[in-house]
């Protein structure tokens, strides 16, 4: 079954500093990889999605995530964090095509500091 | 350009009651899916719908059902409430073409059972 991990349940960073969240995934084949964010009380934003292609993904706010098959990781990044950035992120995977059935990690929340 | 959309956005149902959320997605999407999302935790996949009918289904019991309607928007009704049921329910909604679908979601509506 597939299966995502986010190891990291709370990350702190300071404004301006560099951040990476790990990701990483259990299934067969190559999945469909998503990012989303997810502010107190909000739904999810997505943030960046991988499909095939150009490993390294470009997202929205300054996001970017890398796919790393032979790590099984999908791991998101960002050079320069801003304070608008604390919130709760979510990696997922989805097998195959037409199917909604998105299996997500427990979240990692990030904390910025002044 | 209407994201997905979702009513009610809070409401509180007694234990054994029924409740019924709605959903439109995002316009040109014709594939809705409903997720459970629990206080500190990644969503859960309850079912998927295409051409008004259920594709796929996660791991919930009967007392969860669903409908999508011609014009693609849909409806999770929930029996027989328990006071697990309580959670953030998020609809999301997606194009299906063929290839690896993008998945938005709306902000979610928020049920307390008491």
């Amino acid at each position: 079954a597939q299966s995502v991990t986010q190891p990291d349940i709370h990350i702190t960073v300071s404004e301006g500093a560099s951040l990476e969240l790990r990701c990483n995934y259990s299934y067969g084949a190559t999945p469909y990889l998503f990012w989303y964010v997810q502010s107190p009380g909000q739904g999810l934003q997505l943030l960046l999605k991988y499909f095939s292609g150009d490993t390294l993904v470009q997202g929205i706010k300054g996001f970017e995530a890398e796919f790393k098959r032979s790590q099984s990781s999908f791991n998101l990044r960002k050079p320069s964090v801003h304070w608008s950035d604390a919130a709760e992120y979510f990696c997922a995977v989805v097998k195959g095509h037409h199917n909604n059935d998105m299996r997500f990690g427990a979240g990692t929340r990030l904390t910025v500091k002044p | 350009d209407a994201g997905v959309t979702q009513s009610p956005t809070h409401l509180i149902k007694t234990r054994g009651q029924q409740v019924t959320l709605r959903c439109s997605p995002k316009s040109g999407h014709d594939t809705v899916s409903w997720y459970q999302q629990a206080l500190g935790q990644g969503p859960q996949f309850i079912f998927q719908y295409y051409e008004e009918e259920e594709r796929q289904r996660g791991n919930f019991p009967d007392r969860f059902s669903g409908h999508q309607y011609p014009n693609y928007s849909s409806e999770l009704n929930v029996n027989a409430l328990l006071l697990g049921d309580s959670a953030l329910y998020l609809c999301a909604s997606s194009l299906w073409t063929g290839a690896g679908n993008t998945i938005y979601f709306g902000e979610g509506s928020w049920l307390t059972v008491v």
